[in-house]
């Protein structure tokens, strides 16, 4: 079975400033997916970056970058230039690969409380 | 493009009676998943459908129970409401390229 861990609770960054979330996973599988999700108060959650498995190029997404260790199992993810708009949860949640059309099911860690402060 | 839509936003109901929620996947997209989020046990997997078909499957009771359309609208259904399937429902619509996208939820609270 697939697991997610993240291991910091909360966090807190000055705006402007960069932050570093961590997230470890387990897993036997071979091809899979990697994202980082955003849960504002809203509770609305939105996808901020993927990272395929098979790609050793770690995946940006403007402000947002990810370093991806394969063997370590290790995807964290790096927020720069923090904005007051980044405050949410994060969750980093793991996908292995469907077949027959299937998509597969994320499985999440326990979420990031970010706060950013001005 | 219109994002995924759940219906309704929020619902009040009674132990023992049933809940049907409904989610309209973004056009085009014909895999919709269902999440439970509670605040002890997290975001949960309940199931996935695909041309109409269950094709995942978490570890839920059978109380709960879902269908989807041929225009790829989903339902669950949960059937002898207990007090502890109080939670945000999350709906996620996916096409091929392995990207789930979220609705805003239905917060069923169970009294």
């Amino acid at each position: 079975a697939q697991t997610v861990t993240q291991s910091q609770p909360e966090m807190s960054v000055q705006e402007a400033e960069t932050v570093t979330l961590s997230c470890t996973y387990d897993t036997s599988e071979s091809n899979y997916y990697l994202f980082w999700y955003k849960q504002p108060p809203s509770r609305q959650m939105i996808l901020v970056i993927r990272q395929e498995a098979y790609k050793q190029q770690n995946a940006t997404e403007n402000r947002f970058s990810v370093n991806f260790q394969k063997a370590a199992k290790s995807f964290s993810l790096k927020i720069s230039d923090s904005q007051l708009g980044d405050t949410a949860m994060y969750f980093c949640a793991f996908m292995k690969h469907g077949y027959g059309g299937s998509q597969g099911n994320l499985i999440f860690g326990k979420g990031t409380k970010l706060s950013v402060k001005p | 493009k219109a994002g995924v839509t759940q219906t309704p936003r929020y619902l009040i109901k009674t132990r023992g009676q049933q809940v049907t929620l409904s989610c309209s996947p973004i056009s085009g997209h014909r895999s919709v998943s269902w999440y439970q989020q509670t605040p002890g046990q997290g975001l949960q997997f309940l199931f996935e459908y695909f041309s109409e078909t269950q094709r995942n499957k978490g570890n839920f009771p059978g109380r709960f129970s879902g269908r989807q359309f041929s225009n790829s609208r989903s339902e669950m259904n949960v059937s002898t409401l207990e007090l502890g399937d109080s939670a945000l429902y999350l709906c996620a619509s996916s096409n091929v390229v392995y990207e789930q996208y979220f609705g805003p939820g239905t917060r069923l609270t169970v009294t």
